[in-house]
């Protein structure tokens, strides 16, 4: 149990133009969820958590009219990359969280964004 | 502590060895570790966590030593294979008001030579 799964694995974009990227718990539900966000040879680096039904919680320096975090259900939360340029191409990965825990995650398989 | 940007740090090992990677984290009130496992291309994939009230925790092959006093976290892997290739990450467990979040640490790069 405790699959995490995230849609589309890779997607190639042109600069300007907005991508959605879904992040689903398969087989739990999750009151919260996680999106990070990973450049080459990096460390993970958390943009947002994101809330069942609330706004979302960027962390310090991340752009919330950049990347739109939308929670809607226990099951999915969706990042939205808007006019996404160049120097947003990185490996975007999401986890969740089961409700009622506060510690442990399960991560989803990432999503390499590539802006040309 | 939150990474900021380093580039990884490599380990390389003979196959059958063991090995060891470090971590430190910064923040004091942690009370829960987690080691990752991450592949090229893939999400992290949890190898064993720990708690503030162990130093230690044994899984198969995987052992956790956790030092509060100097806030350092060490991941051994006993007899390294080729497969444990990849970039390992510690993780603390940060909690605040409005739940918990993991801050990763910057993660080591892990090459096991046959």
């Amino acid at each position: 149990g405790a699959v995490v799964s995230q849609h589309p694995s890779w997607v190639i974009c042109k600069s300007g133009t907005s991508v959605k990227i879904e992040c689903r718990s398969l087989d739990f539900q999750a009151t919260t969820m996680f999106w990070y966000r990973q450049f080459p040879k990096q460390s993970l680096m958390l943009m947002a958590t994101s809330n069942e039904g609330s706004k979302a919680t960027y962390e310090q320096g991340v752009e919330k009219d950049k990347f739109l975090i939308n929670h809607a259900s226990l099951t999915l939360s969706t990042l939205t990359v808007t006019s996404a340029h160049p120097e947003d191409s990185s490996f975007y990965i999401c986890s969740a969280m089961k409700a009622g825990d506060y510690n442990e995650q399960f991560f989803g398989p990432g999503t390499r964004l590539t802006v040309l | 502590g939150e990474s900021v940007g380093l580039h990884l740090p490599t380990l390389s090992v003979q196959e059958g060895d063991n090995s060891i990677i470090n971590c430190a984290y910064s923040n004091s009130a942690s009370d829960y570790f987690i080691w990752y496992k991450q592949e090229s291309g893939k999400g992290p994939q949890f190898i064993i966590d720990i708690r503030s009230n162990m130093d230690k925790r044994q899984g198969q092959r995987v052992t956790v030593l956790l030092n509060k006093t100097v806030k350092h976290l060490s991941l051994q892997i006993a007899a390294t294979q080729p497969g444990d290739s990849a970039v390992y990450f510690c993780a603390e467990s940060v909690i605040y008001n409005q739940g918990g979040k993991l801050i990763f640490g910057q993660g080591t790069e892990l090459s096991v030579k046959p």
